[in-house]
Parts: structure tokens; C-alpha cells; sequence
């Protein structure tokens, strides 16, 4: 156990909806990332926020957002669900924020979302 | 930008040795992650190389060489339990934030 949960564990949804996932970072971590697996793209970085702020971007579509609340909890918001956003959605935290440092980053137990 | 390369799977026998590469090219080098993951579970840290040479821990070490652009992690003693997928990462970015993550090699220990 990570110190990091995620909810819901798993979302079934249709088409063209909207859902939010939820990621609470371990006690202390001030970094939340956000990171998509499918079977085809491998783990991809979407995007990190660090004590509230946006702080990196990565190949994070318009139609998906996030933010980082005063508890330090996040959200991503994905909307206009497609077939081909199905994929495992981990989150992970890190105190610093800054990998290229050594700060590890500890995954939660991801939210397996299905759209049909 | 940054590119990492991983054999895809490996097999092994319980009890054997298996070392998994990993080549990566990226501006600017902030170090190298290895995560494991079991199918369906969340990546767990298993190190962090930034300075040449091989780190130990336990039955897993890890291996840096900077001006090759390489990485391995040697897995002893292998158990039933280390079935999983091996990731290696690298931080980018203006400030070394971003994490790229290889394909992954999927490792199979058969009995």
C-alpha cells in the first residue's frame, strides 16, 4: 500500500459522458501527477500539479482537465468520453515535485475506466 | 526530447538470474527510475540511479552507465512473485518533472 487511494476503482460509462476521478496523496506529498495506460500507449504522463499550481503538461487531451484543491486532494475531469479513452488512469505523488532530483513518485491503485 | 527502449518480455526459470536493458536518449539527464508493476496494479519504486555504477538492494540491483545511455536491473534468486512488467523511466522537462516511461518488459519465471 502506497499511502496513495484513488476512488472509484472502477467507472463503466458511455460515450460522449463526463466522469471525475478522485486521488488523495500520501500524508506530506504536496505533488500530485496524473498518468493514463492503455494497452497500446504504455504509461503516459498527463499532467502534474504541485501545492495547488499546474506545474507540467504532458499529452493531455482539451477534453480532460484537473485540479489540485487546498487539501491537496486532485480531480480529473474527463469529458466527451470516447471508445478510446478506456485505459487504467493512475495517479501518483511525490513530496518535492521534482523527479529529475530523485523524488520519487509513489502510484495509487489507478481507476480502470470503461467507455462504451 | 526522450526515448526509451526495453525488450518487451523475457522468460526465466525460478531461481535463475535475468537482467533487463534499458537504452534512452534525452536532452539533459536527471537520472533513471525502474518500476515494477504486476498486471492491473499500481507501478511500486524499485530504484534510482543518477551516478555511474551498480546499486544493490537485496535480490534487485540496478546499473547505470551515463555515456551509453544504458540501464539494466539484474533480478537474483527469482521468484514466482517477480512474474511482472519492469519499467524504466526518465525524468525531462525544464525542471526534470516529467516522467517518460518505457514500453516495459514483461518478465515470466516459470517453476
Amino acid at each position: 500500500d502506497s499511502g496513495v487511494t484513488q476512488t472509484p476503482k472502477h467507472l463503466i460509462t458511455a460515450t460522449g459522458q463526463r466522469v471525475t476521478l478522485r486521488c488523495s496523496p500520501r500524508s506530506g506529498d504536496l505533488s500530485v501527477y496524473w498518468y493514463q495506460q492503455s494497452l497500446d500507449q504504455g504509461l503516459q504522463f498527463l499532467i502534474q500539479y504541485y501545492n495547488g499550481e499546474e506545474r507540467a503538461k504532458g499529452n493531455i487531451l482539451e477534453r480532460f482537465s484537473a485540479q489540485q484543491f487546498p487539501d491537496l486532494h486532485s480531480e480529473l475531469n474527463l469529458s466527451s468520453l470516447e471508445l478510446g479513452d478506456s485505459a487504467l488512469y493512475f495517479c501518483a505523488s511525490s513530496v518535492e515535485g521534482l523527479a529529475g532530483a530523485g523524488d520519487t513518485q509513489y502510484f495509487g491503485p489507478g481507476t480502470r475506466l470503461t467507455v462504451l | 526530447g526522450q526515448n526509451i527502449d526495453q525488450p518487451t518480455e523475457m522468460t526465466a526459470t525460478e531461481g535463475a538470474i535475468v537482467q533487463i536493458n534499458c537504452t534512452y536518449q534525452t536532452s539533459g539527464f536527471n537520472g533513471l527510475f525502474w518500476y515494477q508493476q504486476h498486471a492491473g496494479e499500481a507501478p511500486t519504486f524499485l530504484s534510482y540511479n543518477v551516478l555511474d555504477g551498480l546499486e544493490e538492494k537485496g535480490r534487485f540491483s540496478s546499473f547505470l552507465s551515463r555515456s551509453k545511455g544504458y540501464s539494466y536491473l539484474l533480478l537474483k534468486e527469482l521468484q514466482m512473485k517477480d512474474s511482472a512488467s519492469y519499467l524504466c523511466a526518465v525524468p525531462w522537462g525544464a525542471a526534470g518533472n516529467k516522467l517518460t516511461f518505457g514500453g516495459g518488459t514483461r518478465v515470466l519465471v516459470k517453476p
